[in-house]
């Protein structure tokens, strides 16, 4: 069974600073994985998706790289802002037979202090 | 840009009653989804769909049902509610299954006294 593992599960750090979210995952077989954003009592928003055959993709401020072989992820985000405080989540496809559905990590707290 | 609507936001049961939590979009998408998220367990999958007419289990199927009549609507249905139903209900969609962006509704929170 697929699992999902993430890195710290809660970061604090100061306005303007870099930092990286990790994600592992067990079964290397995957064929994409996402990153989402969790805002306190919101649904979540996919941020990245990275195909099995990419090694990194970028959107503004945000960069997530894929290594297969090895069952991890980071995402990096540079120069954060107190409007990035939320939580992360990585996830990456399951299936039983048919579509099924994703497995999540238990996610990063991030808190950028102004 | 509406996207994927649920409906009710809030909700309280007493045990043993029935309830439908509603999800629709309209971005016509094939695939879609419901998870429950609760504290120190994450996201799990209750149910699914590939397209109207299809329904599948996911790794919680028990207590709950679901049906697609049509490619916006994904109902859930509560049969008897219990206090382990507590939690929030998200649900999901996306235009390939699981080969790209799943996109969430903003969640039911379910209460079941």
């Amino acid at each position: 069974k697929q699992e999902v593992t993430q890195i710290p599960a809660a970061l604090s750090v100061p306005e303007g600073e870099n930092l990286v979210l990790n994600c592992s995952f067990t079964d290397s077989a995957i064929y994409n994985l996402q990153w989402f954003r969790q805002d306190p009592g919101k649904g979540l928003t996919s941020l990245l998706l990275i195909q099995s055959s990419q090694r990194e993709q970028t959107s503004g401020r945000l960069n997530a790289s894929l290594d297969k072989s090895s069952g991890r992820s980071t995402l990096y985000i540079a120069a954060s802002q107190p409007g990035d405080s939320a939580t992360y989540l990585c996830a990456v496809p399951y299936s039983g037979g048919g579509a099924d559905g994703l497995t999540f990590g238990k996610g990063t707290h991030l808190i950028i202090q102004p | 840009n509406a996207g994927v609507t649920q409906t009710p936001k809030f909700q309280v049961l007493k045990t043993g009653q029935s309830m439908t939590l509603q999800c629709a979009q309209d971005m016509n998408h094939e695939y879609m989804s419901w998870y429950r998220q609760d504290p120190g367990m994450g996201l799990r999958l209750i149910h699914y769909s590939v397209g109207a007419g299809i329904t599948d289990q996911g790794e919680v199927p028990n207590g709950y049902n679901v049906s697609r009549s049509t490619t916006e609507d994904f109902p859930l249905r509560l049969l008897s509610a219990a206090p382990s139903q507590t939690s929030v209900y998200f649900c999901a969609s996306s235009s390939q299954a699981l080969g790209e962006k799943l996109f969430f509704g903003s969640g039911t929170q379910l209460s079941v006294l």
